[in-house]
């Protein structure tokens, strides 16, 4: 059973605009959430967090919402760069912060065209 | 810069055989992580270690097991590979409190 789930494998957008990558979680006990950026043939690099008892972070390019409600979030990249064409995986804390054990989403391919 | 190594990018092995995935980091990190990446499932969590001896199994330790005698090297070991073990295989390290991790370029191992 999927606790986070990113139901968009794939995302186009055009350089310049903004990119909106989606990501939703079951389990309402997760208190911190991670994106992480992947390029081809190079491990995943870690981009921006969000803790539960925030619903906003803002790093640069880089926002990412949580709605805890709707056990829901989603990172924002405004404005796309043609380099931001990566795949994004969400992933959840699902333990103790003292360890970092992760679960992580399927990954959403995003490609920004020039 | 945080570096994280992986023995080998890419590695073909047998069915049956016995393999070993090395991971070294150098920032003093105490706990260690071995996930593997396939299509469609993201990254799933194998083992993990959180201290020098010490592990833990993820969410699919089934087929591994994993040693960590110093504290910047944790191993994966396939007891005896399977096909379906045929996946990316990716290590990373955190420190305490981890909420972040790092991870190494991975290493592609191809069982026939």
């Amino acid at each position: 059973d999927q606790q986070v789930k990113q139901n968009s494998p794939s995302l186009s957008v055009q350089e310049g605009r903004i990119s909106i990558l989606n990501c939703d979680y079951t389990n309402s006990m997760f208190d911190y959430f991670l994106w992480y950026k992947k390029y081809p043939a190079e491990g995943p690099t870690f981009l921006i967090s969000i803790s539960s008892i925030k619903d906003k972070n803002e790093d640069g390019r880089f926002t990412v919402f949580l709605n805890k409600s709707a056990k829901h979030l989603s990172l924002h990249i405004v404005p796309s760069q043609p380099g931001d064409s990566a795949v994004y995986f969400c992933a959840a804390n699902q333990g103790s912060s003292n360890t970092g054990k992760l679960i992580f989403g399927q990954g959403t391919t995003l490609q920004v065209k020039p | 810069d945080v570096k994280v190594t992986q023995s080998s990018r890419y590695l073909v092995k047998r069915t049956g055989e016995k393999v070993f995935l090395e991971c070294v980091q150098d920032m003093d990190h105490e706990n260690m992580f071995w996930y593997r990446q396939d299509p469609g499932l993201g990254l799933r969590l194998i083992y993990f270690s959180y201290d020098v001896k010490m592990k833990e199994k993820g969410d699919i330790p089934e087929g591994y097991s994993v040693s960590r005698e110093k504290k910047e090297r944790f191993s994966l070991i396939l007891e005896s590979a399977s096909t379906n073990q045929t996946s990316m295989y990716l290590c990373a390290s955190g420190s305490t409190p981890v909420y972040e991790q790092y991870f190494g370029p991975g290493t592609r191992l191809t069982v026939t």
